[in-house]
């Protein structure tokens, strides 16, 4: 069955260091990844996929992601935290054999960003 | 939130009613997803389509029904046999449902409350 999972509910970071938000994945075939931003009371926004090629991915706002296949994970990441950085995050994953076009999420992390 | 639009932003139902939450898009997007988001249980899908006239059951499907009798429009009703319909829906498309690389955009949500 495919899953992701994101092990931390909350992430709390100060402001200017380095994130890091959490995801595993567990897919058939090749596994299609995304990270999409949720703020309160709004649709999801996409920040970045992986399809193939290149292991690190850079994506919207500075935001970078890293496909490690042996771990079957692909952590987001970024250099140095924004206060507006703080929402909600979801990692996605679809296996290259779906015709459905079903993306299977993770429950979420918050991010908090203090000053 | 791209070129998906959906109405209303807060919706509130009574006990016993139907309701018809809409979503558009401009996007020329073949395929549409509904969403239903819960507190810390992430998305879940409730119907998806990838050609007019045509649609597809997701995950939890019961006391939801779709049409989709437009390219831009896929419009959920929330039928009285929901038992628990107090919930953020999303809708979101993407260029081809089959597509396994494509991104899935959202729009801005609709939150219902059932009083």
């Amino acid at each position: 069955a495919q899953s992701v999972a994101q092990p931390e509910d909350q992430v709390n970071v100060a402001e200017g260091n380095p994130l890091t938000v959490k995801c595993t994945y567990s897919v058939s075939g090749n596994p299609y990844l995304f990270w999409y931003v949720q703020y309160p009371n709004r649709g999801l926004q996409f920040l970045l996929k992986y399809i193939t090629g290149d292991n690190l991915v850079k994506g919207s706002y500075g935001f970078e992601a890293e496909f490690n296949k042996s771990q079957t994970s692909f952590h987001l990441k970024k250099p140095s935290a924004l206060v507006s950085d703080s929402a909600l995050y979801f990692c996605a994953v679809r296996g290259s054999s779906s015709n459905t076009g079903k993306l299977i999420f993770g429950q979420g992390t918050t991010l908090q960003v203090k000053p | 939130d791209g070129g998906i639009t959906q109405s209303p932003k807060y919706l509130f139902r009574k006990e016993g009613q139907n309701v018809t939450l809409s979503c558009e898009q401009n996007l020329n997007h073949d395929a549409m997803y509904w969403y239903r988001q819960d507190p810390g249980q992430g998305l879940r899908l409730i119907y998806y389509s990838q050609i007019v006239n045509d649609f597809q059951k997701g995950d939890i499907a019961e006391g939801y029904s779709v049409s989709r009798e437009k390219k831009e429009s896929f419009p959920l009703t929330v039928t009285s046999a929901q038992k628990n319909p107090t919930a953020f829906y999303l809708c979101a498309s993407s260029p081809r449902l089959a597509a396994s690389t494509d991104t899935q955009y959202f729009g801005p949500g609709t939150r219902l409350t059932v009083l």
